[in-house]
């Protein structure tokens, strides 16, 4: 399988500032990677699709202008959430999609907290 | 529309027990199945999946499940549950002929009692 990592594992940040959050495919190239956040006790939640070189696929309520994903390289995509709130307080997990392949491997997940 | 259950929400079993976790998924086309664990703070890992052929399949630490299409279930089983088991479990389902989403089940949280 793919060996996933993100960065930073957590961040704590103040309302009103951006941050991002890296995710990398070590061993492989990959052309498509997913966004996920997750609330305690909750599932995952997919949030968008990002597909090296062009734009990111965005999932039904998810604010393309809030969570800007760039996937510039075929082992980096970046997840920059713009103008945090608390309620942007979240596990945020990347993935890597093998081509032509139905499985994905999952980085370790950023803990993010807006205060 | 395609859905993923979990019926269970937290289990609790002693040490030693045998363990199973349920999953249910909904829709007609043919799935591909997964099974993930997922520590506190950790991302997902995979503990064993289903494409194709025997419907019993062994994953790692000692894990294994069968599809039962009849069922529309993918049941993880482990004989004897060991204390480092604790942890959330995730089913997921992709549907390859509607795309390579990924639908999560609402996870199993597992407590393990000495």
């Amino acid at each position: 399988g793919a060996v996933v990592s993100q960065h930073p594992s957590w961040v704590i940040c103040k309302s009103g500032t951006s941050v991002k959050i890296e995710c990398r495919s070590l061993d492989f190239q990959a052309t498509t990677m997913f966004w996920y956040r997750q609330f305690p006790k909750q599932s995952l939640m997919l949030m968008a699709t990002s597909n090296e070189g062009s734009k990111a696929t965005y999932e039904q309520g998810v604010e393309k202008d809030k969570f800007l994903i760039n996937h510039a390289s075929l082992t980096l995509s970046t997840l920059t959430v713009t103008s945090a709130h608390p309620e942007d307080s979240s596990f945020y997990i990347c993935s890597v999609g093998l081509a032509g392949r139905y499985e994905q491997y999952f980085g370790p997940g950023t803990r993010l907290t807006v205060t | 529309a395609q859905s993923v259950t979990q019926p269970d929400i937290h289990i609790t079993v002693s040490e030693g027990a045998s363990l199973e976790l349920r999953c249910n998924y909904s829709y007609g086309a043919t799935p591909y199945l997964f099974w993930y664990v997922q520590s506190p703070g950790q991302g997902l890992q995979l503990l064993l999946k289903y494409f194709s052929g025997d419907t019993l399949v062994q994953g790692i630490k000692g894990f294994e499940a069968e599809f039962k299409r009849s069922q529309s279930s993918f049941n993880l089983r482990k004989p004897s549950v060991h204390w480092s088991d604790a942890a959330e479990y995730f089913c997921a389902v992709v549907f390859p002929e509607t795309g390579n989403q990924f639908y999560f089940g609402t996870g199993t949280s597992l407590t393990v009692i000495p």
